[in-house]
């Protein structure tokens, strides 16, 4: 089966910068996707990694190499908005796997 | 507005009271999905459609179906309810084939006792 595994909490202070790593067991699979989702809202979509290397959306970024079988979340100018939950999740055939989930929490 | 509606948004019911969460989306979405939400689990795909009569098993079908009579709908029924079933759920839409960006629901929380 497939299985990714992310920190279960991750603290940092705003203004700072923050990464999410997310690992994966898997081959054969599409993409790596990135959500966010606050307080057991619906969850929101951020980033999507066909290819190695970074994507950049405004303050967030993200991260593949299939290679390593890992990928991450960059998360820069951190706001405490910012507070969330974060998932990792790849398109493997027709299914979208998720991993368990990163809460970040973001201090003053 | 592009949009998933589900509902209820919640819903308490006792054990083997047939239910049905109802979802929608209004995008011509080919692809839905249902997901339940546990603590520390993370999303876990129950079932997903490819189109219309195109119906499969996620990673945790057991004690769920589903349809797929129409583009835009796609109910999860829970035949007899158990308290194992008590989560949040949520169902999703998205095209297939593009950037995977799935669209969800605001989510259905479930009690059973």
């Amino acid at each position: 089966g497939q299985s990714l595994e992310q920190p279960s909490e991750v603290t940092a202070v705003e203004g700072a910068i923050v990464q999410i790593n997310c690992t994966y067991q898997t081959s054969g699979f599409y993409g790596l996707s990135w959500y966010q989702q606050h307080d057991g809202g619906a969850p929101t979509f951020l980033s999507y990694n066909a290819l190695d290397g970074l994507e950049e959306t405004g303050r967030f970024s993200s991260f593949l190499s299939r290679s390593d079988s890992y990928g991450y979340l960059l998360l820069q100018e951190l706001q405490m908005k910012d507070s969330a939950s974060y998932f990792c999740a790849v398109e493997y055939g027709n299914k979208l796997v998720f991993g368990a989930g990163t809460i970040l929490r973001v201090k003053s | 507005e592009a949009q998933v509606t589900q509902n209820p948004r919640y819903l308490i019911t006792v054990t083997g009271k047939k239910l049905t969460v109802t979802c929608s989306q209004n995008m011509n979405h080919e692809y839905m999905s249902w997901y339940r939400q546990d603590p520390g689990l993370g999303l876990r795909q129950i079932y997903y459609s490819m189109n219309v009569e195109v119906t499969d098993k996620g990673d945790v079908p057991e004690g769920y179906k589903v349809s797929r009579k129409e583009k835009r709908n796609f109910p999860l029924i829970l035949e007899s309810p158990s308290p194992n079933q008590t989560s949040l759920y949520f169902c999703a839409s998205s095209q297939v084939g593009v950037n995977t960006e799935a669209f969800f629901g605001q989510g259905t929380r479930l009690t059973v006792v």
